[in-house]
């Protein structure tokens, strides 16, 4: 049963601390997505890749967050310095795009990585 | 205006009845439509993509409205288990995915 996995599923950390979040996608898909949901925002966006390249980081505090995707296996996310208004779950997806179509696939989520900054 | 907007929770049913979510989008150039269910402390997963011509799974019938720009989630005969946030998605062009703020289901026994 193959699944996102994201690690740590937990992270508490102090204000001004540096926070690397990690997700391996489902083996096989192309497309990654990195997304942040909080009680007041609901679930945003933040940054996708396909084919490891960044198609859109629009969505992402570029002062303080990065995205990255070392190898296929493995999508980063970090923030830092962290701050208390980060505190949300982190979410990452992932997905079999089609290069040349404008519908994508199932996205397949992750459990999250619930992020309390203090 | 928001994007994708939500009819406002919570829906609070009892077991048996039928309810039904609207869901609006501002952007007619629109090219797909989904419905994701979220249960508390959980990850979304999806229930069900939307067809132009609208589309059946169970207890669950979505209907796409491209003139007026909403999308519609029915689920007849409700379950306990039905109890979680359902979650209108919209995909306006090449992967740009716009997920809704959810709306609230609880089915009371």
């Amino acid at each position: 049963d193959a699944r996102v996995t994201q690690t740590p599923r937990d992270k508490v950390t102090e204000m001004g601390q540096e926070v690397t979040m990690r997700c391996q996608p489902i083996l096989g898909h192309n497309t990654v997505f990195w997304y942040r949901q909080t009680m007041m925002q609901g679930l945003e966006l933040l940054a996708y890749f396909r084919n490891r390249a960044p198609l859109d980081d629009s969505g992402m505090p570029k002062d303080r967050f990065s995205a990255e995707m070392p190898d296929a296996t493995l999508a980063t996310l970090k923030i830092q310095p962290s701050e208390p208004r980060d505190s949300a779950v982190y979410f990452c997806a992932s997905a079999l795009g089609a290069l040349d179509s404008v519908y994508t696939d199932t996205q397949y989520f992750g459990p999250g990585t619930r992020l309390t900054v203090l | 205006r928001k994007e994708v907007e939500q009819d406002p929770g919570p829906f609070n049913v009892p077991e048996g009845a039928t309810v039904a979510f609207n869901c609006t989008y501002s952007n007619s150039a629109s090219q797909s439509f989904f419905w994701y269910r979220q249960d508390c402390r959980k990850e979304p997963k999806l229930l069900m993509s939307v067809y132009s011509s609208g589309n059946e799974d169970g207890r669950f019938t979505a209907q796409l409205n491209r003139a007026s720009q909403y999308i519609s989630l029915l689920i007849r005969d409700s379950k306990l288990s039905d109890s979680a946030t359902y979650l209108c998605v919209v995909k306006t062009s090449y992967d740009k995915v716009i997920f809704g703020p959810g709306t609230s289901l609880s089915v009371i026994p």
